[in-house]
């Protein structure tokens, strides 16, 4: 069955840097686009970055953009997202989901920045 | 602000069949596909509808989606106890060239 398992969060430092990984299994990870959405504490979903099956096409939101860099490895069947100069506001769960659809979702994981 | 726009809340009776809206614009409703999530408190949203008014296998048909121009629709009927929870519209914006989500609205069941 499909699965997607994310790790790397964690409190950090604001200015501080955190790097999450998204282990995918139980399908052909290498032929999926794949996403990272995040929720703030009670607060709704925010899409953060795009990767496309082969890495070649990558998007970001605004709020990211300069900050984070999304990667992949498609023979260790996983999703990445390095993140740099951490802010409060970003604070949230992170979530890994599978495109087009967002049909599977990972468990996520709390990134808190924080002094 | 996001930028679709859902209700923050509605509400129905057992039984009952209620709607929510997601309105948007030309650039992400009025051109792309629109989709439905449910987020149960403290788990992962999951998939409702895909492609405006597909239901993935295992989503009882009291779930139904609709878009008209820039505006879609989750319908839920036959509302029940655990249908209370949050739902979240979402598509592609052409423009900001990024996925875009409703702000969320919270369902009541009365």
């Amino acid at each position: 069955q499909v699965q997607l398992v994310e790790s790397g969060g964690g409190l950090v430092k604001p200015g501080g840097s955190l790097r999450l990984s998204c282990a995918a299994s139980g399908f052909t990870f290498s032929d999926y686009y794949m996403s990272w959405i995040r929720q703030a504490p009670g607060k709704g979903l925010e899409w953060v970055s795009y990767i496309s099956s082969s890495g070649s096409t990558i998007y970001y939101a605004d709020s990211v953009k300069g900050r984070f860099t999304i990667s992949r490895d498609n023979a260790k069947n996983s999703l990445f997202l390095q993140m740099n100069s951490l802010r409060a506001e970003d604070t949230a769960v992170y979530y890994c989901a599978r495109e087009p659809s967002f049909d599977y979702w990972g468990q996520g994981t709390l990134v808190t920045v924080s002094s | 602000q996001s930028v679709l726009t859902q209700p923050p809340s509605a509400s129905g009776t057992p039984g009952q069949r209620v709607t929510i809206s997601c309105s948007g614009s030309s650039s992400n409703i009025g051109t792309n596909y629109v989709y439905w999530y449910q987020q149960l408190p403290g788990t992962a949203p999951k998939l409702l509808i895909y492609r405006n008014n597909q239901r993935p296998s295992g989503i009882p048909d009291r779930f139904s989606g609709s878009k008209s121009g820039t505006s879609a629709s989750l319908a839920i009927s036959g509302l029940r106890s655990e249908d209370e929870t949050d739902y979240y519209c979402a598509t592609w914006d052409d423009s900001l060239s990024g996925w875009v989500f409703g702000g969320g609205t919270k369902l009541t069941v009365l």
